[in-house]
């Protein structure tokens, strides 16, 4: 299955910064998913990250607060915008070969917003 | 997401006993369920999985049981084991590669 690296790993932020999160897959993957998993919580769908063109976001979840970029077929990343500490969470990059097969993810980036 | 309901919410097991995890689903358009297992400080790994067109699938000491018109699958652990420790996700996929996350199992197996 494929390898896929998160950066960073975790983060100590203040209240109305903005953070990058990075997803790096080592090989080329069709589809990329951006998830949220509060502790010992179940794992809540942000949006789907689309190759060329705008990400799709799930309800609940707007551009404006959680940018995406997906420059090509190995990388992805997820900005979470105006953090508050509702926004503490830990933040899981997914990945999946083609439609129809399942979703590998990466180890996630546990995010803390003083 | 009220479309998984999976229980329980714990479980403890003695090692070498056997640990049943349930999944009950609405949505008739999901064709793959699987389960995912995670260890604290890592993302979902896939455990195991099974397509509609099957009612069991086992690998090593872990089956799926899967009954179409109930909409319900299972996760049976085997000789249950303290490495087993995790949190357990069923989750199954419609097309688009859409998964419902199930709202997670605690397993602890007691040596």
């Amino acid at each position: 299955s494929a390898v896929i690296s998160q950066k960073p790993s975790r983060d100590i932020c203040q209240r109305g910064t903005s953070l990058t999160i990075q997803c790096q897959v080592d090989s080329q993957v069709t589809m990329m998913f951006w998830y949220r998993q509060q502790p010992g919580q179940s794992l809540t769908l942000i949006a789907t990250a689309n190759q060329g063109s705008e990400a799709t976001y799930e309800s609940g979840f707007v551009i404006d607060k959680f940018p995406i970029s997906r420059p090509n077929l190995t990388f992805s990343t997820l900005t979470v915008s105006n953090m508050s500490p509702e926004d503490s969470s830990i933040y899981l990059c997914s990945v999946a070969y083609s439609d129809g097969q399942p979703q590998h993810f990466g180890d996630g980036t546990r995010l803390s917003i003083l | 997401q009220q479309q998984v309901k999976q229980s329980p919410q714990s479980l403890i097991v003695q090692k070498g006993g056997i640990s049943i995890i349930n999944c009950a689903y609405e949505n008739t358009a999901f064709d793959y369920f699987p389960w995912y297992q995670q260890f604290p400080g890592k993302g979902p790994a896939l455990l195991i999985a099974i397509r509609p067109d099957v009612s069991e699938k086992k690998e090593g000491r872990f089956t799926i049981s899967f009954n179409k018109s109930a909409k319900q699958f299972s996760l049976h652990i085997m000789d249950s084991q303290p490495g087993d420790s995790a949190t357990y996700f069923c989750a199954p996929m419609n097309t688009g590669n859409q998964f419902y996350f199930g709202t997670g199992t605690s397993l602890t197996v007691i040596p």
